[in-house]
């Protein structure tokens, strides 16, 4: 079936490091991805998508591309901010049917000053 | 208002309550959703509506019943929880016009069942 693993966090960082957060996606057909934030005490709201292989999505510095060989969709800033402290959530969708969201467990970031 | 709201923020209740929680979306979509949102568990759709009819009913237990009077507002009606149901309670809406629309989350409702 359809899933989406990211890595396991908790995440900590310096200000101004790099950032990588993995994801991978298990999918029959062609599946838009998407990277989505949860800043503590909100919802989500997105951060960036991609919707066919080889598309790169980009948002306030964030950057991820849709890797179909590799069945990946990684998250990556060259340089965090503390205001970039939150959890990423990494999904797909596709339709069977209805239309069908899967998000990943999500991936919560820390950003030291 | 604008986006998605949803109320009450917080709640907490007994295991023989009745409850509601109530979502609205200023945004002019077609479609909401009920997910339930659980520490180190991936976001759990429980309900969808397209156009105000249910599409999507993901095995959840009776005692949470949807109800999606018009494509602006949409409600979760809970009786006799369990403390299992504690969790984070998200709200959604979007656009079904190609399938892979984005989804608009409203902040949630934290809910706590003693």
């Amino acid at each position: 079936g359809n899933s989406v693993t990211q890595m396991e966090g908790p995440v900590t960082l310096s200000e101004e490091a790099f950032l990588t957060i993995n994801c991978t996606y298990t999918a029959t057909g062609y599946p838009s991805l998407f990277w989505y934030v949860q800043y503590p005490g909100e919802g989500l709201q997105l951060l960036l998508k991609a919707t066919k292989a080889d598309d790169k999505g980009s948002n306030k510095g964030f950057e991820a591309t849709y890797r179909k060989e590799t069945t990946s969709f990684h998250l990556e800033k060259g340089s965090v901010q503390v205001s970039d402290s939150a959890v990423y959530f990494c999904a797909l969708t596709y339709t069977s049917g209805t239309y069908k969201y899967i998000f990943g467990t999500g991936t919560r970031l820390k950003v030291l000053a | 208002e604008t986006g998605v709201t949803q109320t009450p923020r917080h709640l907490v209740m007994g295991m023989t309550n009745k409850k509601s929680l109530k979502c609205e979306q200023h945004l002019g979509h077609n479609a909401m959703y009920w997910y339930k949102q659980s520490a180190k568990k991936p976001l759990e759709l429980m309900f969808v509506y397209s156009l105000e009819e249910r599409v999507e009913n993901n095995s959840v237990p009776s005692r949470f019943s949807p109800e999606c009077p018009n494509s602006s507002h949409l409600f979760l009606h809970l009786h006799t929880l369990q403390p299992e149901d504690s969790a984070l309670y998200l709200c959604a809406s979007s656009q079904e016009g190609a399938a892979k629309e984005t989804q608009y989350f409203g902040p949630g409702t934290r809910l706590l069942v003693l």
